[in-house]
C-alpha cells in the first residue's frame, strides 16, 4: 500500500521561502498526480496546487501563481512544494495527497500526515 | 471565503441519519460529477469518503451515500455512530483553470 510520508514541522520568517518533501513509498509514483492542501488553524482546506510527475506539469491554483512552485523527483518518488515571501497568513499545516487514479481526475485517496509550517518573526 | 458552501455544523443521535448539504455553481459542482467527501478527525489527515458524487472507497463503510442535484451534492450518514463525529469536507472539480474547490467544512457532532 502507497504511503506518503512528508518532512517536518517548519518555523519561518515572513518574506522567507519554505520548501515540504512528501515521498512515497510502497506503490507507483510517476503516473498518479501529486496535489498539495493547505489548512490554517481553525480553518478549512484549501488546494494549492498539483503535479503529475511522469509529465512535468504543475498546474496552480490562482490564489498562490507566481509564490508556490511545485515539482518532482522520480529518481527518489518524491514531490516538493515550495511557498516564497511567507506571511503570517500561510502559517497552516500543509498536506500532500495522491489522485485515486492514474492520468485521470477523480479525488484525493492517500494523504500524508501533513507538515506544520509557522511564519513568525 | 471558501468555494463551496456547506453548514458550519450538523448533529444527530447514534442511529438516527444526517445529511450534509454542499451548494456550488454551474461551474464546479453542477458541471462535473467530481464530488468528493472527506472526513477529518482532529489532528489527523483528511480521509476520503465519497468520489465521484456516489461511489464509495473499498473499506468504506456502506452507511455513507452521497448524491448530486444540480448545483449542490450531499453527504448521507446513516446509523450515526460515535465514531462518525468529525469534520467533514466536500470538494469539487471546477474546470482546468481553477481545477479543485473545497467547502468550508461541516462539524458533525453525534450526541
Amino acid at each position: 500500500q502507497v504511503q506518503l510520508v512528508q518532512s517536518g514541522a517548519e518555523v519561518k520568517k515572513p518574506g522567507s521561502s519554505v520548501k515540504v518533501s512528501c515521498k512515497a513509498s510502497g506503490g507507483t509514483f510517476s503516473s498518479y498526480a501529486i496535489s498539495w492542501v493547505r489548512q490554517a488553524p481553525g480553518q478549512g482546506l484549501e488546494w494549492m496546487g498539483r503535479i503529475i510527475p511522469i509529465l512535468g506539469i504543475a498546474n496552480y491554483a490562482q490564489k498562490f501563481q507566481g509564490r508556490v512552485t511545485i515539482t518532482a523527483d522520480k529518481s527518489t518518488s518524491t514531490a516538493y512544494m515550495e511557498l516564497s515571501s511567507l506571511r503570517s497568513e500561510d502559517t497552516a499545516v500543509y498536506y500532500c495527497a495522491r489522485d485515486l487514479s492514474e492520468l485521470e481526475l477523480r479525488a484525493f485517496d492517500i494523504w500524508g500526515q501533513g507538515t506544520m509550517v509557522t511564519v513568525s518573526s | 471565503q471558501s468555494a463551496l458552501t456547506q453548514p458550519a455544523s450538523v448533529s444527530g443521535s447514534p442511529g438516527q441519519s444526517i445529511t450534509i448539504s454542499c451548494t456550488g455553481t454551474s461551474s464546479d459542482v453542477g458541471s462535473y460529477n467530481l464530488v468528493s467527501w472527506y472526513q477529518q478527525h482532529p489532528g489527523k489527515a483528511p480521509k476520503l469518503m465519497i468520489y465521484e458524487v456516489s461511489k464509495r472507497p473499498s473499506g468504506v463503510s456502506n452507511r455513507f451515500s452521497g448524491s448530486k442535484s444540480g448545483n449542490t451534492a450531499s453527504l448521507t450518514i446513516s446509523g450515526l455512530q460515535a465514531e462518525d463525529e468529525a469534520d467533514y469536507y466536500c470538494c469539487s472539480y471546477a474546470g482546468s483553470s481553477t481545477f479543485w474547490v473545497f467547502g468550508g467544512g461541516t462539524k458533525l457532532t453525534v450526541l
